[in-house]
């Protein structure tokens, strides 16, 4: 059985450019849900998606969004990207709502420039 | 605002000794506990998940969890260098439709040859 794939797994940006990463859950898994990951600072919730909805949301700008697709798979974006948004940006899914056994991806390193 | 607090260490421990990793959570309302180890420039995996009171063992490891108290703790026998890495402990909260986790920031275990 597949585990999460998250593409790309590193990328350099220039501050002001946008991103888009890429996330595909394990199969049967119909939650994905992202966190920004930084030296010292723990994983940080960004938002989950469930079922192409988004269900929950961390406290982070509206430049950070999401998407779901029908087959799960999910991507988020950062737009207008600053300096402090270089991270570890870390994908998991989860077979359900209603279960904390969370399955994560290898993570897409962002530098920003 | 509900919180999962762990000492971040490093935690150095001996060969073949006990490392214990705490952690104290203020949801009362939080029925899932679950410890994740995440070596240095990975991902979080998920190693141990408990759901009630008392202990839980699997193989070298064993978590303790204490509702009233609102601890949850994992011990880990004969320590060895491969456990070396930050363990994060994580607290569902929320509603049986809609866990969300909850994160501490993790405790650095070192594990002395």
């Amino acid at each position: 059985k597949a585990g999460v794939t998250q593409t790309p797994r590193y990328l350099i940006k220039t501050r002001g450019q946008q991103v888009t990463l890429s996330c595909s859950p394990i199969s049967g898994h119909r939650s994905v849900s992202w966190y920004q990951q930084t030296p010292g600072q723990g994983l940080q919730f960004l938002f989950e998606y469930f079922s192409e909805t988004q269900r929950n949301k961390g406290n982070f700008p509206g430049r950070f969004s999401g998407r779901q697709f029908s087959n799960s798979r999910s991507e988020m974006n950062v737009s207008t990207l600053e300096l402090g948004d270089s991270a570890l940006y870390l994908c998991a899914s989860r077979s359900g709502l209603d279960t904390g056994e969370l399955f994560f991806g290898e993570g897409s390193r962002l530098t920003v420039l | 605002q509900k919180e999962v607090e762990q000492n971040s260490g490093p935690l150095s421990v001996p060969e073949g000794a006990i490392a214990s990793l705490n952690c104290t959570y203020s949801d009362r309302g939080s029925q899932s506990f679950f410890w994740y180890r995440q070596y240095s420039g990975k991902s979080p995996e998920l190693i141990m998940s408990i759901y009630s009171n008392g202990d839980k063992e699997d193989g070298r490891f064993t978590a303790q969890l204490n509702k009233a108290s609102q601890y949850v703790s994992l011990l880990i026998r004969d320590s060895q260098p491969s456990d070396s890495a930050t363990y994060l402990c994580a607290v569902t909260s929320g509603w049986d439709s809609n866990y969300q986790l909850i994160w501490g920031a993790g405790t650095k275990l070192i594990i002395k040859p």
